[in-house]
């Protein structure tokens, strides 16, 4: 069975940064796109990043450009999502999620159970 | 960016009753339109994908519809299990998009 478990959410002042990873078991993680998708707390689903299964193209949302950095190491079979000038904005579930096809623009067919991320002073 | 609009934003309905949700898109998708149920403390899980396939272990009273920009989601016979909030996505497009999601409540 796919499993995706993300850690690293924590409490971060305004301006902090933190790092999130997402473990990944039960497929073979280089044969497929991984992606970051955020929730904000009684809100929908953001996307944020995703990135392919070589790892060679990333892509990102508008609303993170410049401050996330989506990479993954498929020798660890492990995606990361660093985060750097974090606002109350930011203040959500984060979770990855594994796309369908190699290629970054498949949707998702397995999410990992979420890590909270709360940026307040 | 493409705009995805759901609707209705909320429905009350009863365990046996046939729902339809609504998403449209500000673009033509050319078919990458999913959609997700998502329970209250927990992670989306994918029902349909390319507008009408069910995705592995979904009860077939799930099915989706629609072409170009226009797509729908219906469930036949309402069971208790289903009564969460349901999100449609594009993947037509980066950045890819939700929709604003629709929950279906106990009438």
């Amino acid at each position: 069975d796919v499993r995706l478990l993300e850690s690293g959410g924590d409490l971060v002042q305004p301006g902090g940064s933190l790092r999130l990873s997402c473990a990944a078991s039960g497929f073979t993680f280089r044969f497929y796109a991984m992606n970051w998708v955020r929730q904000a707390p009684g809100k929908g689903l953001e996307w944020l990043s995703g990135i392919t299964g070589s790892g060679n193209k990333t892509y990102y949302a508008d609303s993170v450009k410049g401050r996330f950095t989506i990479s993954r190491d498929n020798s660890k079979n492990i995606l990361y999502l660093q985060m750097n000038s974090l606002s109350v904005g930011d203040t959500a579930i984060f979770y990855c999620a594994k796309g369908r096809r190699v290629s970054a623009g498949s949707t998702f067919d397995s999410w990992g159970q979420g890590t909270l991320v709360t940026v307040s002073s | 960016d493409i705009q995805m609009t759901q609707s209705p934003s909320s429905v009350s309905a009863s365990v046996g009753d046939r729902v339809t949700i609504t998403c449209r898109a500000s673009q033509d998708l050319r078919g990458w339109l999913a959609w997700f149920q998502q329970k209250p403390g927990a992670a989306p899980k994918l029902l349909i994908y390319a507008i009408s396939s069910l995705h592995s272990g979904v009860p077939s009273r799930f099915s989706g519809s629609g072409s170009g920009t226009d797509f729908t989601l219906t469930i036949s016979g309402l069971q208790p299990e289903d009564f969460a909030t349901y999100y449609c996505q594009q993947t037509n497009t980066f950045p890819l998009t939700f929709g604003g999601g629709t929950k279906v409540e106990i009438k």
